[in-house]
């Protein structure tokens, strides 16, 4: 079947832009993650939603991030004023949510550079 | 605040040779990943390991998990070079929420 998709692949945006990454979800999965992976920061979590509800926005590193999910589907990241910093892969996974299943299927992420 | 440390980060082995990469966390948790990342693609799951004591074989790769001590190992047996990638553990707290990774393993396997 059909494994996580994120688009696009690679984005290269200005400092001061605004971006919108998007991240559709293995069919069926109720529960989406978004992670930053970077050199200098290793792999972290940005925000995890369960549905449509955000239990867990700790990650998100400053305002300028903010996630919505609609229909329990599809997510879009999106990411204001970008600064240089905040060049990273951003990749998204999904998983069942259950208690017998809680493994998470990654995409195959979205490069952001901020030049 | 949950913390997972690898070891080795770098790791250079001959083919043929065998290793042991661990994984180190600092709170109670028993669901542990392992996955594994080539250059430039994203991760792929390898092993989940959901109880104290579980071990889990795939290929020249075994994983195991010591809940008591916190520690999960990942054996690599008579290594040939498709093996060479990133391996990284995560850990999570339990509530379907968020991975914790740890730094990543950097395999290399040399002919």
């Amino acid at each position: 079947g059909a494994g996580v998709s994120q688009s696009p692949s690679n984005k290269v945006t200005e400092k001061g832009k605004d971006v919108e990454l998007r991240c559709d979800p293995i069919s069926g999965h109720t529960a989406l993650y978004w992670y930053r992976q970077s050199l200098g920061q290793g792999l972290e979590f940005l925000i995890y939603f369960q549905g449509n509800s955000a239990p867990d926005k700790s990650g998100l590193p400053s305002d300028r991030f903010s996630a919505e999910r609609t229909g329990g589907s599809v997510s879009t990241l999106t990411i204001q004023r970008t600064q240089q910093e905040d060049s990273a892969v951003y990749l998204c996974a999904s998983s069942l949510g259950t208690r017998l299943s809680y493994e998470q299927y990654f995409g195959p992420g979205t490069r952001l550079t901020v030049t | 605040e949950l913390k997972v440390e690898q070891n080795p980060l770098f790791l250079s082995m001959q083919e043929g040779k065998n290793y042991t990469i661990y994984c180190n966390y600092s709170t109670t948790s028993d669901r542990l990943y392992w996955y594994r990342q080539d250059p430039g693609k994203s991760l792929e799951s390898l092993f989940v390991l959901l109880s104290n004591g579980a071990v889990k074989q795939e290929g020249r790769l075994m994983a195991s998990l010591d809940t008591k001590a916190r520690l999960s190992t990942l054996h690599i047996t008579a290594a040939v070079h498709d093996l060479s990638a990133t391996y990284f553990c995560a850990v999570d707290t339990g509530t379907a929420s968020k991975l914790t990774f740890g730094t990543g393993t950097r395999l290399q396997v040399t002919l």
